[in-house]
């Protein structure tokens, strides 16, 4: 079975400096996807960056970027130059097919003036 | 407006009550999914369906019902509620197999069994 575990269930960070979130996944699977999305306090589920196992870079979008460890399946989330904006809940998740996507328990990550 | 929508937002019912959660969207995406969210568990599949008239369990399907007789329709049915299904629901969708496979969620339903 898919698991993915997010071990920090919160986290806090001075605005403007880089924080890192961490999570881990087991799978069997060669080929998949794996995602971290932020829940604000308004509910919404956003996309934040994605990685494809078969790529070797890793995923960097704007100030967000990944360090993906395949070989020791790990999937950690590098937040730069925090905002006050990315207080949020921040889940990993991880998907090799069409209908099975598990998510990681959260992490809440506040972001301090 | 486009994209995925629910409703209600909030409901409150009593325990052993049918409750029906309503999920739409307009991209026409093939896969829909429920999921709830809960302390200390992320988010859990429910049932998803890949396309109309085809669903199938996910994680926890014990106590809930889908169906989908429309591509862009997929609600789900609580037929006796009870107070462990007291938790936020989220309806997503993608596209076709062979994408990247992202989920696009909905705002969530907060239910709460008293």
């Amino acid at each position: 079975a898919q698991t993915v575990t997010q071990s920090q269930p919160e986290m806090s960070v001075q605005e403007a400096e880089t924080v890192t979130l961490s999570c881990t996944y087991d799978t069997s699977e060669s080929n998949y996807y794996l995602f971290w999305y932020k829940q604000p306090p308004s509910r919404q589920m956003i996309l934040v960056i994605r990685q494809e196992a078969y790529k070797q870079q890793n995923a960097t979008e704007n100030r967000f970027s990944v360090n993906f460890q395949k070989a020791a399946k790990s999937f950690s989330l590098k937040i730069s130059d925090s905002q006050l904006g990315d207080t949020a809940m921040y889940f990993c998740a991880f998907i090799y097919n069409n209908n099975d996507m598990r998510f990681g328990a959260g992490t809440r990550l506040t972001v301090k003036p | 407006d486009a994209g995925i929508t629910q409703s209600p937002r909030y409901k409150i019912t009593e325990t052993g009550r049918q409750v029906t959660l309503m999920c739409h969207q307009t991209w026409s995406h093939s896969y829909m999914f429920w999921y709830r969210q809960d302390l200390g568990h992320g988010l859990r599949l429910i049932y998803y369906s890949a396309a109309a008239d085809i669903t199938d369990k996910g994680e926890v399907p014990d106590g809930y019902v889908v169906s989908r007789s429309k591509t862009e329709n997929f609600p789900l049915t609580l037929e006796s509620a009870t107070r462990s299904q007291t938790s936020v629901y989220f309806c997503a969708s993608s596209e076709q197999a062979g994408s990247s496979y992202e989920q696009y969620f909905g705002p969530g339903t907060r239910l709460t069994v008293t």
